[in-house]
């Protein structure tokens, strides 16, 4: 059973576009969301992370949009740069009330490439 | 400050044969955990560990499967006997109490099953 579905699996962009990887998810106790990047023969990243008392986190050319009522959120990549070329995760968790929960649920991941 | 580090990096073996797959966590980090990556199910929680002890291996696919934490330092994944089905990257990571729940991850240890 998968609780974050990630999309599209793959996704190509012009150098410069703005790039978009949407995630959902379906248990309403999830309280933090993460963003990794992989690159290839390297183990994934954190890249940025929003929790659900705001709506938007934005750190340099990447942006989180997060909506609550809808259980979705987004990753834009703005002036997309061959360098961005990656393999994009999203996750979901309980951070609050955790105890020593530290269980992330992950997408599926997307592929993402930009032409130069 | 040197990342999570594992060994080997790659690993060639043949079916049947025990498979050890080492990590060295962050220092000061307590938790730890081992993921599996292929591109038909992507990232997979096997096992993680909290002060060595641990917490949740649901994900550990059958008793061909284990893990251990000996101490805050080192951890190992045991696969035994090994099956081609096993192919795959195996990642170990590691993160803090109280960093929220962000996670370091290894470089990989690449295995293949013949």
């Amino acid at each position: 059973q998968q609780q974050v579905k990630q999309s599209p699996q793959s996704l190509i962009v012009q150098k410069g576009g703005i790039s978009i990887i949407n995630c959902a998810y379906e248990n309403t106790a999830f309280d933090y969301f993460p963003w990794y990047q992989q690159f290839p023969g390297k183990g994934p990243a954190l890249l940025i992370a929003i929790r659900p008392d705001v709506s938007e986190k934005k750190e340099g050319r990447f942006t989180i949009s997060f909506n609550k009522s809808a259980k979705q959120f987004s990753l834009h990549i703005m002036d997309s740069q061959p360098g961005d070329s990656a393999t994009y995760f999203c996750a979901a968790s309980t951070v609050r009330n955790a105890g020593n929960n530290r269980k992330l649920i992950w997408g599926l991941g997307t592929s993402l490439g930009v032409n130069p | 400050d040197a990342g999570v580090i594992q060994s080997p990096r790659h690993e060639v073996t043949e079916m049947g044969q025990e498979v050890t797959l080492r990590c060295k966590p962050i220092s000061g980090h307590d938790y730890l955990f081992w993921y599996r990556q292929t591109m038909m199910r992507g990232l997979e929680l096997l096992i993680y560990f909290n002060n060595n002890v641990p917490i949740d291996d649901s994900g550990m696919p059958e008793d061909r499967f284990s893990a251990k934490m000996p101490n805050a330092s080192f951890s190992t994944l045991k696969i035994q006997p090994s099956e081609p089905r096993d192919s795959a990257v195996y990642f170990c990571a590691s993160s803090r109490q109280g960093s929220g729940n962000t996670i370091y991850f290894g470089e990989g240890s690449w295995l293949t099953v013949v």
